[in-house]
């Protein structure tokens, strides 16, 4: 099993709608967890960190569900500008806390 | 501010020649440098990390090697590439808790080996 599995789309959706993404991860002993975005041929930049109460910045919700150990981003309003990869991100726990494992990313494509 | 500096940006070398390529963190000190792998509709494959100067840790056997000769300072390295190394090279930079505020990304290499 992968350590970060995504699903990698692509999701066509037209402006405006809402979109969400889920990531699974295998260690129970993650405790820090991020998604990012990754533009074509760029470098990944961090979009937000997940925190266990939920939380929100602007358009993007982010939640984790540790019993069922998930992680989700929730986009609303879409606009052409969010077309992007995103990055599902998890720390690999145990005795090598400080690595960040990177899902293959999500795909979004979104539509006039 | 801190920011992270990669070069070169593309790269086209032939099969078998030598490879050099550094990153450079400015506005911090004793970061954890990272060096990732991003192979064409691939993931982002660590590659390399280092916690010091001279502490380099490998994840995964290749024919690649590491050095951090300062705070600041990563290089990665081949004395002979081969095809399937071919990909884009990302440095990133984290504080040393770096799972808790995540890494920064420079811009990255992209190498095609020939």
């Amino acid at each position: 099993r992968k350590e970060v599995e995504q699903d990698p789309g692509p999701f066509n959706v037209p402006e405006g709608a809402t979109v969400a993404f889920n990531c699974t991860y295998s260690n129970s002993a993650s405790q820090s967890f991020f998604w990012y975005r990754q533009d074509c041929r760029k470098e990944p930049k961090l979009l937000m960190s997940v925190y266990s109460s939920g939380n929100e910045d602007g358009r993007f919700t982010a939640q984790l569900n540790r019993a069922s150990q998930y992680i989700s981003l929730l986009i609303r309003d879409s606009k052409l500008s969010d077309s992007a990869t995103y990055l599902c991100v998890v720390n690999k726990g145990g005795g090598a806390t400080n690595k960040l494992i990177f899902g293959t990313g999500t795909l979004l494509a979104v539509q006039p | 501010s801190q920011t992270i500096h990669q070069w070169p940006a593309t790269l086209v070398q032939p099969v078998g020649s030598p490879l050099s390529l550094e990153c450079t963190v400015e506005g911090t000190s004793n970061p954890n440098l990272y060096w990732y792998r991003q192979a064409a509709g691939r993931g982002l494959q660590l590659l390399f990390y280092s916690v010091g100067i001279g502490q380099i840790s490998s994840e995964v056997p290749q024919n690649l090697s590491a050095s951090r000769p300062q705070d600041r300072q990563f290089i990665l390295s081949s004395k002979k590439l081969l095809l399937s190394d071919s990909g884009f090279y990302l440095c990133a930079w984290s504080r040393t808790r770096g799972e808790l505020y995540g890494y920064t990304f420079g811009s990255g290499t992209r190498l095609t080996v020939v």
